[in-house]
């Protein structure tokens, strides 16, 4: 099956930081990735929507200036953290549609961040 | 009220025993209806689609009610490694986006 990796698979930064995650496509060219987060005993949560070479739809509530995404090509997305607090520590997770098969979302193995 | 209600649970279980679990959602425009197993610290993995005539896959029998807006999902002869966290996952109206439920946790006791 379509594989997604992230990297990386965990970080721990200081707060006021930048932390950027990659996801990728590895075998398919995805045309929309999604970007979620999980709080602990919490459900995902869709933070944004990325197609590629344009801006992000951003769900309501996650602020655009601090989630920046940038979706250059059909298999890499990025997410960067601006300026993280310890408020942002979560596990976030990318999924992807491949364009031959919208219905089906591959999800990427999370990044656990945690903001000290 | 949430969009996907589940039990958080959790269900703890002995082996073979058989499990269910429910969900209720909120959209009636919902169109696609699916669950997920999220082991801890990964990620989720789509264990199954569910339809309204209902499917089977192996021990694995899920159920949908459009009518009453209820999914369902029994696990028979529960094995050791069916211990996960169980996600109810709706494709929302005419959007292509997951909405998750919070998950219901099984423990398969030996």
């Amino acid at each position: 099956g379509a594989v997604v990796s992230q990297h990386p698979s965990w970080v721990i930064c200081k707060s006021g930081t930048s932390v950027k995650i990659e996801c990728r496509s590895l075998d398919f060219q995805a045309t929309t990735m999604f970007w979620y987060r999980q709080f602990p005993k919490q459900s995902l949560m869709l933070m944004a929507t990325s197609n590629e070479g344009s801006k992000a739809t951003y769900e309501q509530g996650v602020e655009k200036d601090k989630f920046l995404i940038n979706h250059a090509s059909l298999t890499l997305s990025t997410l960067t953290v601006t300026s993280a607090h310890p408020e942002d520590s979560s596990f976030y997770i990318c999924s992807a549609n491949e364009a031959l098969s919208p219905e089906t979302q591959y999800f990427g193995p999370g990044t656990r961040l945690l903001v000290l | 009220r949430k969009e996907v209600e589940q039990d958080p649970g959790p269900f703890n279980v002995p082996e073979g025993a058989t499990v269910a679990f429910n969900c209720t959602y909120s959209n009636s425009a919902s169109q696609s209806f699916f669950w997920y197993r999220q082991d801890c610290r990964k990620e989720p993995k789509l264990l199954m689609s569910v339809y309204s005539s209902g499917n089977e896959d192996g021990r694995f029998t899920a159920q949908l009610n459009r009518a009453s807006q209820y999914i369902s999902l029994l696990i028979r002869d529960s094995k050791l490694s069916d211990s996960a966290t169980y996600l109810c996952v709706v494709r929302g109206g005419a959007t292509n986006k997951l909405i998750f439920g919070t998950g219901t946790l099984l423990a398969v006791q030996p």
